[in-house]
Formats: C-alpha cells, sequence, structure tokens
C-alpha cells in the first residue's frame, strides 16, 4: 500500500524566506508524487508533479521538489516567501500506470507573515 | 487543464434527507473521481467513475450512502443519502485527461447538516 508522511501540520515563515514543506513517501514501486494547493474555500490546484522523468520538478508560482528516491522524500520549497503562498499544501502518490487513485498526505498549512 | 464545475458550491441540509452533487467538465474525460475533505483534514477517495460502468467504492463507502452516475464522458453526480451531522465536509470531484496524467479538481461543495 502506499502512503505519504507530511511533516508539520503548519509551518510559518517570514515573507521573503525560504519556504521548505516536507513530504515522504511509502511505495512498493516507482510512484508518481504531486503537490496540491488548496486556497481557502476552493478546490485543489495542481503545483507540480514527478513522473519519473527528472528528479527536480519545476512547478508554477515559484515552487519546486526534489525526488530522492534514496530518501524516500518529494519536498516542496520555494526561494522567497510571498503573502500570496498562504494556503494548504497537499502531498500525493499514485501508482505510476494507468488511472490511479491519490493517496494524500494531511496537508501542511502554511503560513506567511509580513 | 480542464474546467471542471461543480453545483452546488455549498449547501445546508436537514438530517435525514438526500442531496445531489454535479460536476460537469468542459471536455471529454474517461475517469472520474470523487472525494471527501471532512473538516481540517485530507482528501479520501469516495469512489472512481468510470463512464458506462458502476463505479468502484473505497473501503469504507458504500454505494447505498453515496450513490454515483456516471451517463457520459463529461458529467458524474455523487449523492449524499439520508445525510448525518457526521457527512458534513467537502465533497470534490477530480479529473483524469489521460492515462499517466495528474488529476484535476473541482472546487468542491460545501455540505453542513444541521
Amino acid at each position: 500500500a502506499q502512503s505519504v508522511t507530511q511533516l508539520g501540520s503548519h509551518v510559518s515563515v517570514s515573507e521573503g524566506a525560504l519556504v521548505l514543506l516536507r513530504c515522504n513517501y511509502s511505495s512498493s514501486v516507482p510512484p508518481y508524487l504531486f503537490w496540491y494547493v488548496q486556497y481557502p474555500n476552493q478546490g485543489l490546484q495542481l503545483l507540480l508533479k514527478y513522473t519519473s522523468a527528472a528528479t527536480l520538478v519545476k512547478g508554477i508560482n515559484g515552487f519546486e521538489a526534489e525526488f530522492k528516491k534514496s530518501e524516500t522524500s518529494f519536498h516542496l520549497t520555494k526561494p522567497s516567501a510571498h503573502m500570496s503562498d498562504a494556503a494548504e499544501y497537499f502531498c500525493a502518490v499514485s501508482m505510476n500506470t494507468g488511472f490511479q487513485k491519490l493517496v494524500f498526505g494531511t496537508g501542511t498549512r502554511l503560513l506567511v507573515s509580513p | 487543464s480542464a474546467v471542471i464545475s461543480q453545483k452546488p458550491s455549498r449547501d445546508i441540509c436537514q438530517r435525514g434527507t438526500s442531496l445531489t452533487i454535479q460536476c460537469q467538465v468542459d471536455s471529454q474525460v474517461t475517469m472520474m473521481f470523487w472525494y471527501r475533505q471532512q473538516p481540517g483534514q485530507s482528501l479520501t477517495l469516495i469512489a472512481t467513475a468510470n463512464q458506462g460502468s458502476e463505479a468502484t467504492y473505497e473501503s469504507g463507502f458504500v454505494i447505498d450512502k453515496f450513490p454515483i452516475s456516471r451517463p457520459n464522458l463529461t458529467f458524474s453526480t455523487l449523492t449524499v443519502s439520508n445525510m448525518s451531522p457526521e457527512d458534513s465536509s467537502i465533497y470534490l470531484c477530480s479529473v483524469a485527461l489521460g492515462v499517466d496524467q495528474p488529476q484535476h479538481f473541482g472546487d468542491g461543495t460545501r455540505l453542513s447538516i444541521l
């Protein structure tokens, strides 16, 4: 079975500081990995995806994530936080073939202070 | 990506009643998914809906409680039956635009049961 662990239910940063949101996965086969963002009263928006191509994945809004098989990690980073980045972030994993369901982590709420 | 419209966006219902949530996509998709997000929690898959066949339900979810229809390649409905306060959640539909493609989400239906 696949699972995802997100360390830290809340992360607080100052505007302009580095954002680091942690995600570790468990999978018996090489997975697909995703980061989604949820703004208040909205659905989920895809930030980026890893599908076994380049291990460093660049997404929207300046976010990127690096797939590290040895650490079973897929941490999300952004060099400089903006107030508009405040939201809930979800890491998700799926099997790497066909139409597969997503298994989500518990989410990390990013708080950005001025 | 795709434009995914969910109706209603929110509702307040009486216990014991049922509500049907609609999900409309602006392009034809093979697979649609229905998720539940309970207050302050992550997303849990309810079922996968493939056009022309019965929906596949995840453990803990049954057709009598969450009947799903998928009449064509652009539309699906989820009914929450005989509602109780425990059904108060956000219900989201998502679509996969192709094999090995990431899922895209609607804005969700925020449901409160009194």
